[in-house]
């Protein structure tokens, strides 16, 4: 069963840095392309990053220069390094592959920016 | 960025009525389009890709059509389940969703 699983979530001050986590069973995260998706509170769906199976990334506009989206191989995991953080990035974070349309998605795990 | 722009933004609808949902691309995305729906508290799920093929597992009575910048998901006899928030995204250049139609039982 192809499954994914967030974690690393939490409460952070403004200006602090987080890494998120996304477990993978069931297929290999190398082989495929897999982004994170955002939601805030209450809000749509936000595409953040893409690593593509050549190792290579790309990200939205809103968090370029302060993500990282990278992937560990060995333990086919997906990291999303969070950096410079704002109150505007409280949001769900999801992790997902595609390359086309998302699918499956993770759980999610929610990031709170606060002080 | 391709803007995608859903309507209505909430569609209240009676159990066994018809849900029309519409999505609009600010250019062309040919056939590059899916739909997911999403419950409180839960991720998204795909229900429709290339505008039309319903993904594994999701019942007939979803139904999508369209291409180019026009879209329309269609839920042919609303069942108690699929009271929900349903997203569009293209996938022709980047990935970009619309902001959701809520479908709220009447």
């Amino acid at each position: 069963e192809v499954q994914l699983v967030e974690s690393g979530g939490g409460l952070v001050q403004p200006g602090g840095s987080l890494r998120l986590s996304c477990a993978a069973s069931g297929f290999t995260v190398s082989s495929n392309y897999m982004s994170w998706v955002r939601q805030a509170p209450g809000k749509g769906l936000e595409w953040v990053s893409v690593i593509y199976s050549g190792g290579s990334t790309s990200y939205a506009d809103s968090v370029k220069g302060r993500f990282t989206i990278s992937r560990d191989n060995s333990k086919n995991t997906l990291y999303l390094q969070m950096n410079s953080l704002r109150a505007e990035d409280t949001a769900v974070y999801y992790c997902a592959t595609h390359p086309n349309w998302f699918d499956p998605w993770g759980q999610g795990t929610l990031v709170t920016v606060s002080s | 960025e391709i803007v995608m722009t859903q309507s209505p933004a909430t569609l209240s609808v009676s159990p066994g009525e018809r849900a029309t949902l519409s999505c609009r691309a600010s250019q062309s995305v040919s056939s590059n389009l899916a739909w997911y729906q999403q419950k409180p508290g839960q991720a998204p799920r795909l229900l429709i890709y290339g505008a039309s093929t319903r993904a594994t597992g999701i019942p007939a009575r979803f139904s999508g059509t369209g291409s180019g910048t026009e879209f329309t998901l269609t839920i042919s006899s609303l069942q108690s389940e699929d009271f929900a928030v349903y997203y569009c995204q293209q996938y022709n250049n980047w990935w970009t969703f619309g902001q959701g139609t809520k479908v709220e039982i009447k």
